[in-house]
């Protein structure tokens, strides 16, 4: 079975600082794919980064980053320099037998 | 903004009733998908397609049907809408391959009274 855990319903952060959400998946497989979306309140969901499993270089996008553990079946998205404009939920996906399997998403709030 | 377009955007309808949520993209993407997704909860996938005549069912059971008729075009009917269906539907596409972005529709948020 496919499972993806968020296991921070909500996080906040200060403006400026940085933030990281914990992401964990569990999957037999070795190849596969990780993904973090946001989906700002009543707008559409959008890719904020894209991992290949069997990649070892954590992905990097501007002010994102991950963490990627194969090991510890870890994906973590650490967001730098926090603007207003990030605060969204967050959704880690796991891509493999050509679906999408996602996590309960964590609230993040940035606080001006 | 993606070019994945869903209506309407927000939909009350009595119990019993029949209805079809509209899913278009403009990408010439193979592959589309439905989501079911209460408010702040994870996404659960109901229907997906791989192309034109090809439907299949999700993970999470729905009462719902689709069809894939045009590459562009991904409906999904409800044939007696019931106060259980109440959520939000989010359609989505990608390219063939493994492991492509989704992108994501505006969602349609449905109220069965």
């Amino acid at each position: 079975a496919q499972t993806v855990t968020q296991s921070q319903p909500e996080m906040s952060v200060q403006e400026a600082e940085t933030v990281t959400l914990s992401c964990t998946y569990d999957t037999s497989e070795s190849d596969y794919y990780l993904f973090w979306y946001k989906q700002p309140p009543s707008r559409q969901m959008i890719l904020v980064i894209r991992q290949e499993a069997y990649k070892q270089q954590n992905a990097t996008e501007n002010r994102f980053s991950v963490n990627f553990q194969k090991a510890a079946k870890s994906f973590s998205l650490k967001i730098s320099d926090s603007q207003l404009g990030d605060a969204a939920m967050y959704f880690c996906a796991l891509y493999n037998f050509n679906k999408f399997y996602f996590g309960s998403g964590t609230k993040l709030n940035v606080k001006p | 903004e993606a070019d994945i377009y869903q209506t309407p955007r927000y939909l009350v309808i009595g119990t019993g009733k029949k209805i079809t949520l509209e899913c278009s993209q403009t990408m010439g993407h193979d592959k589309m998908y439905w989501y079911q997704q209460d408010p702040g909860m994870e996404l659960h996938l109901i229907h997906y397609s791989y192309g034109v005549n090809s439907t299949e069912k999700g993970d999470l059971s729905s009462e719902s049907t689709v069809s894939r008729i045009r590459t562009e075009h991904f409906p999904l009917t409800l044939e007696s809408a019931r106060p259980s269906h109440t959520s939000q539907y989010l359609c989505a596409s990608s390219r063939w391959g493994p492991g492509n972005e989704q992108f994501f529709g505006p969602g349609t948020r449905l109220t069965v009274l």
